[in-house]
């Protein structure tokens, strides 16, 4: 199975900052990775698609880039609603492995 | 509008039996993957299964080979989770999800999966 590790499991940040988390496979996955947002009682959704594409609707503040093994979900300025847990899945082979998740807190 | 709605959930002994169900609305459920994903309280996301179109391809998370299966009715428009030999750590909520693959999306066919539309889920406890 392909482990998924993010970091950091939680951080804090102001509204305005600009924000990175990583997340990196123990293989090989070329691009097949997808990140998701998750709010308290809320289902994930869909933010970005192999690794780089922006879900319709979600804003361009929210960006992603890596290949192989190494990827990064960044928010280039923190908005009070983007406060959430962000989660990364590989999507290259089954069982379809999901990132541990990191929760973005406010400052 | 594209939703999936789950029900079935609830409270089950060890060793007992829960089918989950999910009906799909809005968009043509014949044409896409389904999945099942899970989350225990206060923990992260956790992928369990999913089919294919016409159901001939499953597959499966190894905690649970051989005590969940999936299934589909394409008339009906809904998807299953039967769930049997319940153990506390299958405690969890469980989403239905649509998995677009192969699908054009913005002029490209991605071949792998996209989970685009959740659930709400429905929750799962089990305990005696």
């Amino acid at each position: 199975d392909i482990q998924m590790t993010q970091s950091p499991s939680s951080l804090s940040a102001s509204v305005g900052d600009r924000v990175t988390i990583t997340c990196r496979a123990s293989q090989s996955i070329t691009s097949h990775l997808s990140w998701y947002q998750q709010k308290p009682g809320k289902s994930p959704k869909l933010l970005i698609y192999v690794a780089s594409s922006l879900q319709s609707g979600v804003p361009s503040r929210f960006s992603g880039s890596g290949s192989g093994t190494d990827f990064t979900l960044t928010i280039s300025t923190l908005q009070p609603e983007d406060f959430a847990t962000y989660y990364c899945q590989q999507t290259y082979s089954t069982p379809l492995t999901f990132g541990g998740g990191t929760k973005v807190e406010i400052k | 509008e594209v939703q999936v709605e789950e029900s079935g959930g609830g409270l089950v002994q060890p060793g007992g039996s829960l089918r989950l169900s999910c009906a799909a609305f809005g968009f043509t459920f014949s044409s896409y993957w389904m999945d099942w994903v899970r989350q225990a309280p206060g923990k992260g996301l956790e992928w369990v299964a999913n089919i294919n179109q016409d159901g001939s391809d499953k597959n499966y998370v190894d905690s649970v080979k051989g005590r969940f299966t999936i299934s589909r009715d394409n008339a009906k428009n809904s998807l299953y989770l039967q769930m049997n030999s319940l153990r506390a750590e299958d405690t969890a909520v469980y989403y239905c999800v649509r998995d677009r693959r192969n699908f054009l999306v913005r002029g490209v066919i991605i071949t792998r999966a996209q989970f685009d539309s959740w659930g709400q889920g429905t929750l799962v406890t089990v305990s005696s």
